[in-house]
């Protein structure tokens, strides 16, 4: 069964403070990882999509990587609206050639100013 | 643009009521979704519509009726829902279903069960 686990579960930093989250992941056939910022109450906004080992990807004070089994999302001195629950999704070819993408359960930052 | 518009944002109703979810997009997407998420929760995937056509219905119970009238809309038509109904649900659209893209999702329709 495909397993996508991020960590940690909640993340509270500094302003200023760089940190990575990480996703780790058990898929055959991996077609594509996406990672999405989700505001409480909001739909998720999506950041990155991520295909193969060793591709980066950069936008603001993020940075998304990718290794066969996981991916890190690197921020940069984090400003407080940062803030938000980091989800990573993965995509791999499933059961009769399904693309459901499957989720993590994301990691809940808090950036205090 | 890679907006998708959800309507209405917030929706209140009864166990014997009949309301319907809306969800538009014009990004000339094929692929079209309905997920279910619960609080400290991950998206859960209800249903998927490719070229107009359910393709994925994750065994969602049939008070959940969904509906694609054209390639642009996605309906959710809601009845006889129980308390535990309750919850956001978020529309989401890419280009292909089963093409390796990522999908933009709407900000959601919080619904409550009374």
């Amino acid at each position: 069964e495909d397993q996508v686990t991020q960590s940690p579960e909640a993340l509270r930093l500094q302003e200023g403070e760089s940190s990575s989250l990480n996703c780790s992941y058990t898929v055959s056939g991996l077609r594509g990882l996406f990672w999405y910022r989700q505001d409480p109450g909001k739909g998720p906004e999506f950041l990155f999509t991520l295909y193969s080992a060793g591709e980066e990807k950069e936008k603001e004070r993020l940075k998304a990587t990718l290794t066969k089994k996981e991916s890190f999302l690197h921020i940069t001195a984090p400003k407080p609206e940062d803030s938000a629950t980091y989800l990573c999704a993965v995509q791999a070819v499933g059961a009769g050639g399904s693309y459901i993408p499957t989720f993590g359960r994301g990691t809940s930052l808090i950036v205090h100013p | 643009d890679t907006e998708v518009t959800q309507t209405p944002k917030h929706l209140v109703m009864g166990m014997t009521n009949k309301k319907s979810l809306k969800c538009e997009q014009h990004m000339g997407h094929r692929a079209m979704y309905w997920y279910k998420q619960k609080a400290k929760k991950p998206p859960e995937l209800m249903f998927v519509y490719s070229y107009e056509k359910l393709s994925i219905n994750e065994s969602v119970p049939s008070r959940f009726s969904p509906e694609c009238p054209n390639s642009s809309l996605l309906n959710l038509h809601l009845h006889a829902l129980q308390p535990e109904d309750s919850a956001l649900y978020l529309c989401a659209s890419s280009q292909e279903f089963r093409g390796n893209t990522e999908a933009f999702f709407g900000q959601g329709t919080r619904l409550t069960v009374v």
